[in-house]
C-alpha cells in the first residue's frame, strides 16, 4: 500500500517568514495529493490539493509543488501569520477511495 | 458547519460497555470513511463505504463494527474496547474517489 512520510514533525517560524513542509510517497500510481490543516480541537480541513497532471498550484499565500519523478510534494506558506499555527497533514491517493496520510507537522508562528 | 456531523462529541466508556458513534452527511457524497487519530501518529483508515457497500476494511479488530444503512449515515459500533482504543474518531465523506474529504468534528473516545 501507499506510504507517506512527512517532514519536519515540528516547525517554528517567525511571523512574516515562510514555512515549507515536505512529503514523499511510495506508490507511483498515486495521482491526488491534498493538504489538510487541523487547528487545536477542530476537524482537519482541506486547504489545497494538486493532481498529478499539474506541477504547481497556488492559492494566495499557500502553494503546493509536485515532483512525480522524485515522488515528493511540498507545501509552501508565505508571509506566515499567527492564525497559520496548526497541524498540517499531507496525503496521497491512487485510483481508489483511500487517502494515506503523513504523520503531520505542527507549525507554530511566533509573533 | 461543513455538512458532516458526528455525535457524540465526547464519549467515556468502560471496557465492557457497548456504544455507537454516528456520522451524518448531507452533501450528496457517495463515499464515507472512518479514521482513527491518535497522538503523534498518522490518521489511520479503518473503513470505507462507497454507495453503502464496504470497499475497505483495514484489518480493524472485530470489536469495531461499522454500519452504513444509507449513503448519508455511517455508524461505528463499539464493544469490549481496550484502553489503547482511546483516540479521536473521525468520519469523512467524499463525492467520489477523485476528490478530497470533508471531515466531521470527530468523537473523542476515552476507554476506562
Amino acid at each position: 500500500g501507499e506510504n507517506v512520510e512527512q517532514h519536519p514533525s515540528t516547525l517554528s517560524v517567525q511571523e512574516g517568514d515562510s514555512a515549507v513542509i515536505k512529503c514523499t510517497y511510495s506508490d507511483s500510481a498515486s495521482n491526488y495529493f491534498p493538504w489538510y490543516k487541523q487547528e487545536l480541537g477542530k476537524r482537519p480541513q482541506l486547504i489545497i490539493d494538486i493532481r498529478s497532471n499539474v506541477g504547481e498550484k497556488k492559492d494566495q499565500r499557500i502553494a503546493v509543488t509536485l515532483n512525480k519523478t522524485a515522488k515528493h510534494f511540498s507545501l509552501h506558506i508565505t508571509e506566515t501569520q499567527p492564525e497559520d499555527s496548526a497541524v498540517y497533514f499531507c496525503a496521497a491517493r491512487s485510483n481508489d477511495y483511500k487517502l494515506s496520510f503523513g504523520a503531520g507537522t505542527t507549525v507554530t508562528v511566533r509573533a | 458547519e461543513t455538512g458532516v456531523t458526528q455525535t457524540p462529541r465526547h464519549l467515556v466508556m468502560g471496557m465492557t460497555n457497548k456504544k455507537s458513534l454516528k456520522c451524518e452527511q448531507h452533501l450528496g457524497h457517495n463515499a464515507m470513511y472512518w479514521y482513527k487519530q491518535s497522538a503523534k501518529k498518522p490518521l489511520e483508515l479503518m473503513f470505507v463505504y462507497s454507495l453503502e457497500e464496504r470497499v475497505e476494511n483495514n484489518s480493524v479488530p472485530s470489536r469495531f463494527s461499522p454500519e452504513c444503512p444509507n449513503s448519508s449515515h455511517l455508524f461505528l459500533h463499539l464493544h469490549t474496547l481496550q484502553p489503547e482504543d482511546s483516540a479521536l474518531y473521525l468520519c469523512a465523506s467524499s463525492r467520489d474517489r477523485y476528490n478530497g474529504y470533508t471531515f466531521g468534528s470527530g468523537t473523542r473516545l476515552t476507554v476506562v
